[in-house]
């Protein structure tokens, strides 16, 4: 029921891009994305509803393939203070709006 | 920003104690939540609620219990704490008028039972 995030890990360096997948195996109804700092508690960056909306926030943008049940989030030209850890957050059309995160995608920008 | 809080930041402890980690929001939230986490792991729901008396189990089982008895405080006990408790509790809330409202996260509180 755990959503499924991909890569675990990435190390990028200042101005690169990332993306960052988050995929459920069963019919979704909303996604949230969060990054977590160390030591600290995950700060909210956006949620995408059931209809393939893209959203933005910044240089960080999300999308929702309703088809695939995936989410991707999108990191353009990254700078230092994007490291940390991202969540992403899922429910179902059958859940009562509980959240369920996945494992986490750790990245780390380096100048 | 959030106005959501967790008492204790830090608490050790011995094996055996009752604990109790207090978590209250400012923000008229109908949902509260309590996420366990292990460091550098992802997030857990072991305790959720949506009003007034009103409790489920999470996904992940847990030997903690809580209760909603004002919509504002959603306080987790742990009757006799053992070292696998040993983790950071994350408490949230979130907005009842839809499942597209985000979660406020307290600073969470860090248990070490020793």
């Amino acid at each position: 029921q755990q959503p499924v995030q991909s890569p675990q890990a990435v190390i990028l360096r200042e101005g690169e891009d990332a993306v960052i997948n988050c995929s459920s195996s069963k019919a979704l109804y909303s996604v949230h994305w969060y990054r977590q700092k160390h030591g600290e508690a995950p700060v909210f960056l956006m949620i995408l509803l059931k209809g393939g909306e893209q959203k933005g926030h910044e240089k960080i943008s999300a999308s929702f393939n309703e088809k695939k049940q995936q989410s991707s989030l999108y990191l353009t030209a990254s700078q230092l203070s994007y490291s940390g850890t991202y969540f992403c957050g899922t429910s179902w059309m059958d859940s009562s709006y509980k959240l369920i995160f996945g494992s986490g995608t750790r990245l780390l920008v380096r100048p | 920003e959030a106005d959501i809080y967790q008492t204790p930041r830090y608490l050790v402890i011995g094996t055996g104690k009752k604990i109790t980690l207090e978590c209250s929001q400012t923000m008229g939230h109908d949902k509260m939540y309590w996420y366990q986490q292990d460091p550098g792991m992802e997030l857990h729901l072991i305790h959720y609620s949506y009003g007034v008396n009103s409790t489920e189990k999470g996904d992940l089982s847990s030997e903690s219990t809580v209760s909603r008895i004002r919509t504002e405080h959603f306080p987790l006990t742990l009757e006799s704490a053992r070292p696998s408790h040993t983790s950071q509790y994350l408490c949230a809330s979130s907005d009842s008028s839809g499942p597209g409202e985000k979660l406020f996260f307290g600073s969470g509180t860090q248990l070490s039972v020793l």
